[in-house]
């Protein structure tokens, strides 16, 4: 059965600290995603990584994908209040079939 | 465009209630989904249809009925459904090829009274 684990599940951070959020997954996987929801609303899309050694940047965070290691990593840079959410790693069971991570609630503060 | 535009945005209904949730895309995507996502939580498959048909099904109740007309539509029938089913009904779409990146839409809170 394949497991999706996060963590930290709670993160509160200051503006202008750098973080990185871990996501471990037990099966192999073509694919593995970063989803961003903020509170009430629906889930946009971040990076998806295919390949081991894959590393996707967009603004102020980055994500990596090591395969052998079955361990992606969401590193935030220098936080701004703006990148306040919950963010969600996801892995394809099988094609179409996406199972998520638990989320991690950050909270960036001035 | 990478809309996926979900009706109605709230929904409240009582136990012996039928209704309707309705999902619809214009990306020309084949692969479409529902997930139920309770409060704190990440989102549950429900049902993937691929080139319209049922190709996923996690074992859920069959007070939800899943449906799809066309490749454009997809709705979920609720029938005779409990208070814990209440929730965020969140429709996503994907091309089912290449990154197969789901676009959610805005989602449906649903209250079971």
């Amino acid at each position: 059965e394949l497991k999706v684990e996060q963590n930290p599940l709670f993160l509160s951070m200051q503006e202008g600290k750098n973080y990185t959020i871990y996501c471990n997954y037990s099966t192999t996987s073509d694919r593995l995603y970063w989803y961003r929801q903020d509170p009430g609303k629906s889930l946009e899309s971040l990076f998806v990584l295919l390949s081991n050694g894959a590393v996707k940047q967009e603004g102020r965070l980055m994500a990596s994908l090591d395969t052998k290691a079955r361990l992606s990593t969401l590193h935030i840079t220098a936080a701004v209040h703006d990148l306040s959410a919950t963010y969600f790693c996801a892995v394809d069971r099988v094609p179409n079939d996406m199972r998520f991570g638990a989320g991690t609630r950050l909270t960036v503060k001035p | 465009d990478t809309e996926v535009t979900q009706t109605p945005k709230h929904l409240v209904m009582g136990m012996t209630n039928k209704k309707s949730l309705k999902c619809e895309q214009h990306m020309g995507h084949r692969a479409m989904y529902w997930y139920k996502q309770k409060a704190k939580k990440p989102p549950e498959l429900m049902f993937v249809y691929s080139y319209e048909k049922l190709s996923i099904n996690e074992s859920v109740p069959s007070r939800f009925s899943p449906e799809c007309p066309n490749s454009s539509l997809l709705n979920l029938h609720l029938h005779a459904l409990q208070p814990e089913d209440s929730a965020l009904y969140l429709c996503a779409s994907s091309d089912d090829r290449g990154l197969n990146i789901q676009y959610f839409g805005a989602g449906t809170r649903l209250s079971v009274l």
